[in-house]
């Protein structure tokens, strides 16, 4: 199984709502990581864990709250969201950090829409 | 500073034919590893080729070879005989700081003509 799976595909939310985007993978690895895209640009890096711990945050705004419950399952719980927050959210994981030639395995994205 | 830049935003080619995208890259590191992901419609991202950097051979996977000057700082792509399925966005990345985390190149869109 070399897949890493994000739950919901698409996602519309207000700006008073909560929510919760979810990335799981089951390939053991260890390193997982959210990453901000919008249309026609580069993936950004948000956050990154590693054994469950963050390791990274990348003055993401606190409306973005990261969670890793365990080694399996990485949450992105967002609140209060703003209209330019509208964007594609990706997941990938990899085995480990540190480690020069990791390959990255990324999920589909979840398309968010803030209005 | 350690950057990744693509300079052609758009790419086109003919089914069947050889296209090259390019990419440069700034490191001070030198071992290090550099890679060519794929985002197709489909949104996903998938691993195309990786290369090392103080290994001299450029690496290949079937239709996709990269060219690796490891001097000029240059790590392109080149696609050989080009399917309709290539067509999406190309980024290279460079995976930098303690945590490896992937810098991109500002991507290059191939379109694939029939």
């Amino acid at each position: 199984d070399t897949e890493v799976t994000q739950t919901p595909k698409h996602l519309v939310m207000g700006m008073t709502n909560k929510k919760s985007l979810k990335c799981e993978q089951h390939m053991g690895h260890r390193a997982m990581y959210w990453y901000k895209q919008k249309a026609k640009k580069p993936p950004e890096l948000m956050f990154v864990y590693s054994y469950e711990k963050l390791s990274i945050n990348e003055s993401v705004p606190s409306r973005f709250s990261p969670e890793c419950p365990n080694s399996s399952l990485l949450n992105l719980h967002l609140h209060a969201l703003q209209p330019e927050d509208s964007a594609l959210y990706l997941c990938a994981s990899s085995q480990a950090l540190g480690r020069p030639n990791t390959e990255a395995f990324f999920g589909q994205g979840t398309r968010l829409t803030v209005v | 500073a350690q950057t990744v830049t693509q300079s052609q935003p758009e790419m086109s080619v003919q089914e069947a034919e050889t296209v090259t995208l390019s990419c440069t890259y700034d490191t001070s590191e030198s071992d290090y590893y550099l890679f060519w992901y794929k985002q197709p419609p489909s949104r996903q991202m998938i691993l195309v080729i990786r290369q090392e950097a103080y290994k001299q051979q450029n690496a290949t996977e079937n239709r996709f070879s990269v060219n690796f000057q490891k001097a000029a700082k240059s790590f392109s792509l080149k696609i050989s005989d080009s399917q309709l399925g290539d067509a999406a966005m190309y980024f290279c990345a460079y995976p930098r700081g303690s945590a490896r985390q992937l810098t991109f190149g500002s991507g290059t869109q191939l379109t694939v003509l029939p």
